[in-house]
Order: C-alpha cells, then structure tokens, then sequence
C-alpha cells in the first residue's frame, strides 16, 4: 500500500490564487519530499523537510510537516500557468531504505 | 553533467518478448532505483541498488530484474514481457544518504507491450 496520499486528486484554480496540496503518511519517516512532474517528463525535486523540521520555504514554495498527525502540506502563492503540474510527495519510512510517492495532485492553472 | 540519462524514449514490445532498459547517470551517485508510472497509480518502485554490487527489490519486483556492476549504470531487465507491463518507467538516483536525500529523475522510457 502506498505510504503517502495526497490530496486532493486534482485541483484547478485561477492564477494568482495559492494552491495547497496535502499529503498523508502511514509510519515514521526520516524526511519527506515533494515534487513536481509537468505532462510527459520526468520529476523534479521541489523541497525536502526533514522530520525535526515543522516548515520550510523555496521561494513560492511553503511546505509544513506535522508528525503528529502524520501529515505535511505544500502551499503555492500567486500561482502561474506555468505551476500546472502534478505534485508527488514521498517519504522514507523509517528501517526502509527506498523512497516511496504518493499518487499525486493535478494541479491545473486557469489563466 | 548530463545527470540521468534513459534509453530507448519509447518501445514496443510483443507479449513473451525481452528487453532492458537503460539507465546511466554521470554525478557519481550511489543510490538508483527504478519506478514504474501508471495512470491514476503514481510511482511505484521496482527495485534500488545502494552502490555497485548491491541490489534490492521494491514494492513490484516481480518479472523485473536488475544488476549493478559499475556506479554509473543501472539496467532493468524484463524478462518476458507482459501486457500489464505497459507503463512509463523512470529511473532516479541520489547521493549521500540515498534514499533519504533529493532523487534526480531521468526523462523516461514509454513501454507498451502488445
């Protein structure tokens, strides 16, 4: 079973607006990663928050780490076409040495 | 750098056919691992190598195989391929920790088997 799920599964919005994603975890993990993944190519690391860590930026970028709940979020601010992606988030449950991905969050800018 | 390179970009296989899939990558890293990609799925991992020598399997090893003979290269083998082996493969590779630490993706290869 998958060790994160994001939601939700897809997600239009118009630009300018933020967008937020979230992603739910099952075991205890060392990190967690988010990414993103425009139609037909590869994946591309956005941020790593590590499980000491409770928020974390990258310019647009705003990710939160609760491990109480077991649960992170990503924020975009003032979203642009250019976001319309989909965002995987993945952790490394902890004894395991893989990472392991969400099912991901479609992500749609309307211009 | 080129980073992480795959080939073929696309290929076309006959049910029972075998092939390998390239995955090579120039940043002297230890850690790679291979996903497969499907439609609603997400990644889900096939089998990862920790340095040369050293293989593991993932979450859906099976009809995949896999060796690590040199730090740059990391082939997955299919043996006899399936139609439910049709997806998008990608391999990835990290260094330091591995695992825990930021995987840099090749662009993928595209498999459909008939």
């Amino acid at each position: 079973s998958q060790q994160g799920e994001e939601d939700p599964q897809a997600l239009s919005i118009q630009e300018g607006e933020n967008a937020t994603m979230n992603c739910s975890y099952k075991t205890s993990i060392n990190n967690l990663q988010w990414y993103r993944q425009n139609s037909g190519r590869g994946l591309v690391h956005l941020i790593l928050i590590r499980s000491n860590e409770r928020e974390k930026h990258s310019g647009r970028l705003r990710v939160t780490l609760d491990t109480s709940k077991k649960s992170s979020s990503l924020l975009i601010t003032a979203s642009r076409a250019a976001d319309t992606a989909s965002y995987f988030c993945a952790t490394d449950a902890r004894g395991a040495q893989k990472l392991v991905f969400g099912q991901g969050t479609r992500l749609t800018i309307n211009p | 750098n080129a980073g992480v390179t795959q080939t073929p970009k696309f290929q076309v296989l006959k049910t029972g056919q075998s092939m390998t899939l390239q995955c090579a990558q120039d940043m002297n890293h230890e850690y790679m691992s291979w996903y497969r990609q499907d439609p609603g799925m997400g990644l889900r991992l096939i089998h990862y190598s920790v340095g040369a020598g050293i293989t593991d399997q993932g979450e859906v090893p099976n009809g995949y195989n896999v060796s690590r003979s040199t730090t740059e290269d990391f082939p997955l083998r299919l043996l006899s391929a399936a139609p439910s082996q049709t997806s998008v493969y990608f391999c990835a590779s990290s260094d330091l920790q591995g695992y825990q630490e930021t995987q840099y993706f090749g662009p993928g290869t595209r498999l459909l088997v008939l």
